[in-house]
């Protein structure tokens, strides 16, 4: 596989269930995110990690917590989540995190959450 | 502050022309990206303008005018497959962060 792959591409979850979102990247990048896409909001930035570092927590809710086990995958475990969590949740991944302009990020597909 | 306009939808006929606009204000300029997105897949980058002036890739071109925090988005020969939602996003040298607008929705009829 080549790119960004996020799994599941769908999920559906009670407010009290404990979930998770996965994403991997066959790029070679140092670094990934999580942005969170509601309709007719802008892609919101949550977290990134830089050579498995978290080196930006967006004031995002503790019920959201982010795991970069190493360079190729990220995680995002959901716990006690709200109905205004429903959402599609992108990961993306760069060559660095940084001021470079060739600093491109490289989108996967998304999940796409609702929360009953 | 950061801010960033674009319009929410246009449509547009297939072999036509149309050009997507873009402002924003931001307290550090360190470029100005455009992605596509079609509905239910990634986000894909398109082009990136630091400089002021044209980019042409094929049948895209996107424009920067720094001065006016302005950018343009222009669609040549299009197709039924550009439909599709176009995110302008800029980069913000104070805060390394990519502001991303709302995007524009563009439907292409034949």
């Amino acid at each position: 596989e080549t790119g960004v792959t996020q799994t599941p591409r769908h999920l559906v979850m009670g407010m009290t269930n404990k979930k998770s979102l996965k994403c991997e990247q066959h790029l070679g990048h140092n670094a990934m995110y999580w942005y969170k896409q509601s309709a007719k909001k802008p892609l919101e930035l949550m977290f990134v990690y830089s050579l498995e570092e978290r080196v930006e927590n967006n004031s995002v809710p503790s019920r959201f917590s982010p795991e970069c086990p190493n360079s190729s995958h990220l995680f995002l475990h959901l716990h006690t989540l709200q109905p205004e969590d429903s959402a599609l949740y992108l990961c993306a991944s760069s060559q660095d995190q940084g001021l470079s302009g060739a600093n491109v990020l490289t989108f996967g597909a998304g999940s796409r959450l609702t929360v009953l | 502050g950061q801010n960033i306009d674009q319009p929410t939808e246009m449509t547009a006929t297939e072999g036509a022309i149309v050009q997507i606009n873009c402002t924003y204000q931001t307290s550090g300029f360190n470029g100005l990206f455009w992605y596509q997105q079609h509905a239910g897949e990634a986000p894909t980058f398109l082009s990136y303008n630091v400089l002021d002036g044209l980019e042409e890739k094929g049948r895209f071109s996107s424009f920067l005018s720094r001065s006016k925090g302005y950018s343009y988005l222009l669609l040549k020969e299009l197709q039924m497959k550009d439909s599709a939602s176009y995110l302008c996003a800029v980069r913000d040298r104070n805060t390394d962060k990519l502001i991303f607008g709302t995007g524009t929705r563009l439907q292409v009829f034949p």
